[in-house]
């Protein structure tokens, strides 16, 4: 298995609600990722997991909280988002030698209203 | 503050045309060097990725990189697009003092016409 697999694809939630966005993956890896993607910008770091713990917080608002359950597996968890917030959310993996590169999942599109 | 530069944002070409598309870095350390692609409604994929030796790198579908450690670039090339090529390319740059951090570029949207 080579993919990082992200759920849902799409999203939409009101500014009260709560909902999870879900990444996966088999390939061993121990370092996974959350990256913001806007329309036509670069994916922006928002969290570093590795090895479970949380390495890297890039400053991100306490409405979103991420969670490694275990080493295959990483969520972000949403609550009271602003619709700024809409944007593709982006998981990716790697070894924990970071510089063989990434594995990037297809990104769940939310939309918040 | 550490940034990634790609100076083309949009590149219209020809099927057939060569491609060179710019990237240059600010970072004094050393660092791991990547070129991602994402085709129009797909994921990121990696292209090809330096971390030492050779500085010229081979990568998927026939692009290839150099590293001008002088120049803080590494420029991607093909010589003869194909207008399945058609994405945008984005470069990134991963210091390699105990971070996982990548720094992508702004893109470049590549757009070539049969």
């Amino acid at each position: 298995d080579t993919e990082v697999t992200q759920t849902p694809k799409h999203l939409v939630m009101g500014m009260t609600n709560k909902k999870s966005l879900k990444c996966e993956q088999h390939m061993g890896h121990r370092a996974m990722y959350w990256y913001k993607q806007k329309a036509k910008k670069p994916p922006e770091l928002m969290f570093v997991y590795s090895y479970e713990k949380l390495s890297i917080n890039e400053s991100v608002p306490s409405r979103f909280s991420p969670e490694c359950p275990n080493s295959s597996l990483l969520n972000l968890h949403l609550h009271a988002l602003q619709p700024e917030d809409s944007a593709l959310y982006l998981c990716a993996s790697s070894q924990a030698d970071s510089r063989n590169g990434y594995t990037f999942g297809s990104g769940t599109r939310l939309t918040v209203v | 503050a550490q940034s990634v530069s790609q100076h083309n944002h949009h590149v219209i070409l020809s099927e057939a045309a060569s491609l060179e598309l710019g990237c240059n870095y600010s970072y004094g350390g050393t660092v791991n060097l990547f070129w991602y692609v994402q085709y129009p409604g797909q994921h990121l994929q990696l292209l090809l990725k330096y971390f030492s030796g050779d500085p010229l790198v081979k990568g998927i579908k026939g692009f290839e990189a150099e590293f001008i450690k002088s120049k803080f670039s590494f420029n991607l090339r093909k010589p003869s697009v194909q207008w399945s090529d058609t994405a945008e390319y984005f470069c990134a740059v991963n210091p390699t003092s105990g971070t996982y951090k990548y720094i992508f570029g702004t893109g470049t949207r590549l757009k070539v016409l049969a």
